[in-house]
Formats: C-alpha cells, sequence, structure tokens
C-alpha cells in the first residue's frame, strides 16, 4: 500500500523557522516533493530529494533519509504568505504518478 | 514559467450528467496527469497518459472516466455519468524529459460542483 504521514496542522510567527515532517510507506520511491497550495489554488513545486541530505533554496530546505523513510521541510525567516497547506509526495519513477501526503495547514500569526 | 490552463475553471452539473474537463499543456511536455482534489483534502491521483495512451490509473479512475488527446495538443478528462461524491477540484498536471524530475506543473483547476 501507499501511506504518507504529516501532522495537520502547525502555527508559528512571523520571522520564525518551521518544521515540517513526513513519513512515508510506498511501493517504490524515486524522490520526494514538497508542493505548496494556497486556498484555492494549484499545488507548485518547492522542493526535491532524491538522495538522502539536505536541499537548500533561498528560505526553503528539504530534508531525506531514505533508510528512515522520512523527510521534513524546513521554513526559515516565515511570512506571512507563507500561510498555506503543504505537501509532501512521492514519486516513484521519472515520468510515474506523485502519491500525495494529507497536507499540513501551516497559519503564520503576526 | 511554464503555464498549464484548464477550461471551465467551475462547471456545475446534474448528477448523471457527463463533463468534459480540458487542459492546455505546456509544449515538450510528454508526462500527463489527472488528479482531483476533494475540498479541505489531499490530492489524489487519478491518471496518467504518455505517448498518447494511458499508462497508469488508480482505483478512483473507473469506467466512468476516460481521457484522450483528440487533436493532440488539448488533454480531456471525461466523466461520463457524474455522482455526488465527484464534487472535487481536478488539476491536471505535467511533466517534462528533462528538468527536475519531482517537479511537476500544474494547472489552476477546474472546479467541478455535481448537484
Amino acid at each position: 500500500g501507499q501511506s504518507l504521514e504529516q501532522p495537520s496542522e502547525v502555527t508559528a510567527v512571523e520571522g520564525a523557522i518551521v518544521q515540517i515532517n513526513c513519513t512515508y510507506q510506498t511501493s517504490g520511491f524515486y524522490g520526494l516533493s514538497w508542493y505548496q497550495q494556497h486556498d484555492g489554488g494549484a499545488p507548485t513545486f518547492l522542493s526535491y530529494n532524491a538522495l538522502d541530505g539536505l536541499e537548500e533554496t533561498g528560505r526553503f530546505s528539504s530534508f531525506l533519509s531514505r533508510s528512515d523513510s522520512y523527510g521534513y521541510l524546513l521554513l526559515q525567516e516565515l511570512q506571512m504568505k507563507d500561510s498555506a497547506s503543504y505537501f509532501c509526495a512521492v514519486g516513484r519513477g521519472y515520468g510515474q504518478n506523485f502519491v500525495f501526503g494529507p497536507g499540513t495547514r501551516l497559519s503564520v500569526l503576526p | 514559467e511554464p503555464e498549464v490552463t484548464q477550461t471551465p475553471s467551475h462547471q456545475v452539473t446534474q448528477m448523471g450528467q457527463e463533463v468534459i474537463l480540458r487542459c492546455v499543456p505546456i509544449s515538450n511536455h510528454l508526462y500527463f496527469y489527472w488528479y482531483r482534489q476533494i475540498l479541505g483534502q489531499k490530492v489524489e491521483f487519478l491518471v496518467s497518459f504518455y505517448n498518447n495512451e494511458i499508462s497508469e490509473k488508480s482505483e478512483i479512475f473507473d469506467d466512468q472516466f476516460s481521457v484522450e488527446r483528440p487533436d493532440g495538443s488539448n488533454f480531456t478528462l471525461k466523466i461520463r455519468s457524474t455522482k455526488l461524491e465527484d464534487s472535487a477540484m481536478y488539476f491536471c498536471a505535467m511533466a517534462g524529459t528533462s528538468g527536475n524530475p519531482g517537479e511537476q506543473f500544474f494547472g489552476p483547476g477546474t472546479r467541478l460542483t455535481v448537484l
């Protein structure tokens, strides 16, 4: 089967750092992606890890441990516009569909 | 940045009616996908399409659903006889043969409401 777990909600204040965890159990694993989705919007790509370690893209970083079937998204210097839902998604091969996690709703408070 | 477009943005239909959702893909992207998202829930995979045929489909994608590229450009999802539980946001997405393998480009979605 395919299952991904994420916390349902996270709240933080502007300027803070927040970490959103994701654990997964899937048949086949190629890499772990992270997507952001604002209310009423489409998922937009943030970050991707195929190998263990940390990937940094501006204020966003993503980490993967394949042996632990675990990853996280780290958001630094939080801004109000970061309030959105964040989904981890497992890719099972190039061109294959993603299996999405349940999503974490991040609320950034002033 | 590449842009995927979908029409209509919102479709309201009566239960049992057929609907066709359309997606205009980005050129040079060869992998196409349809996902759906029931309000407040996760994004669920429906079907993937490559080289003008279905490459994979989920349990959700039953006989009521079909996909095609009728004119080699637009990519359509048809639901033959809609049910109340088909009410959801439907996203098309695509991926290329180069670039980041973890990235799919999503369209803005079509909100389907079945009454």
